[in-house]
């Protein structure tokens, strides 16, 4: 139980393009999902929290009109990563918590996103 | 604001031997601890949790201990196998929040030579 998937599990795309990375619960309703970057031999960073149905909250220093978070439905959020830039390449997981486990979070395997 | 800082950042070491992974933060007012390992390019799989009532928990080769007094914690794996090389990363969430958001330390990359 508890698995989170993501896709696509990398993408390449182009500057300037917008890159969307879905985030789905797939046995269970995730009411929180966050969203983490990570750069190579770097830490987990957070970006944001999203909860169900209300807009994202996102840490210090991301940027929310360019990192759109959109958490519709309890199985899936989505990160659309806007006029990406080489610099916006990383590798993006994300986690989901459920009501009854809300101190455990359940991670996706995650996506490497290229921008050439 | 919250720091977790793990050492050694890298660590080799012949197959069958015990090792220790360090683990510390700065602030001692954790709801939880998590280890998790990470293998090359993939998602996260969750270890141990430790509650911040708890002093230490078992699975396995693996034993995770908690002082939250002194902001520690270790990771110790027994008789360490090649399929335990992987980057293993602790995480903490603070105590009195409402999101549990968690707090990575940058890892341990860890090799276990056959």
């Amino acid at each position: 139980g508890a698995v989170v998937s993501q896709h696509p599990s990398r993408v390449i795309c182009k500057s300037g393009t917008s890159v969307k990375i879905e985030c789905r619960s797939l046995d269970f309703q995730a009411t929180t999902m966050f969203w983490y970057r990570q750069f190579p031999k770097q830490s987990l960073m957070l970006m944001a929290t999203s909860n169900e149905g209300s807009k994202a909250t996102y840490e210090q220093g991301v940027e929310k009109d360019k990192f759109l978070i959109n958490h519709a439905s309890l199985t899936l959020s989505t990160l659309t990563v806007t006029s990406a830039h080489p610099e916006d390449s990383s590798f993006y997981i994300c986690s989901a918590t459920s009501p009854q486990t809300t101190d455990t979070q359940y991670f996706g395997p995650g996506t490497r996103l290229t921008v050439l | 604001k919250q720091e977790v800082t793990q050492i050694p950042a890298a660590l080799s070491v012949p197959e069958g031997e015990n090792l220790v992974l360090n683990c510390s933060f700065t602030d001692s007012a954790i709801y939880n601890l998590q280890w998790f390992r990470q293998d090359p390019g993939k998602g996260l799989t969750s270890l141990l949790l430790i509650q911040s009532s708890q002093r230490e928990q078992t699975s396995g080769r693996l034993n995770a201990s908690l002082d939250k007094s002194s902001g520690r914690s270790t990771l110790y794996i027994a008789a360490s196998q090649p399929g335990d090389s992987a980057t293993y990363l602790c995480a903490v969430i603070p105590s009195g929040g409402s999101n549990y958001k968690l707090t990575f330390g940058k890892g341990t990359l860890l090799t276990v030579n056959p």
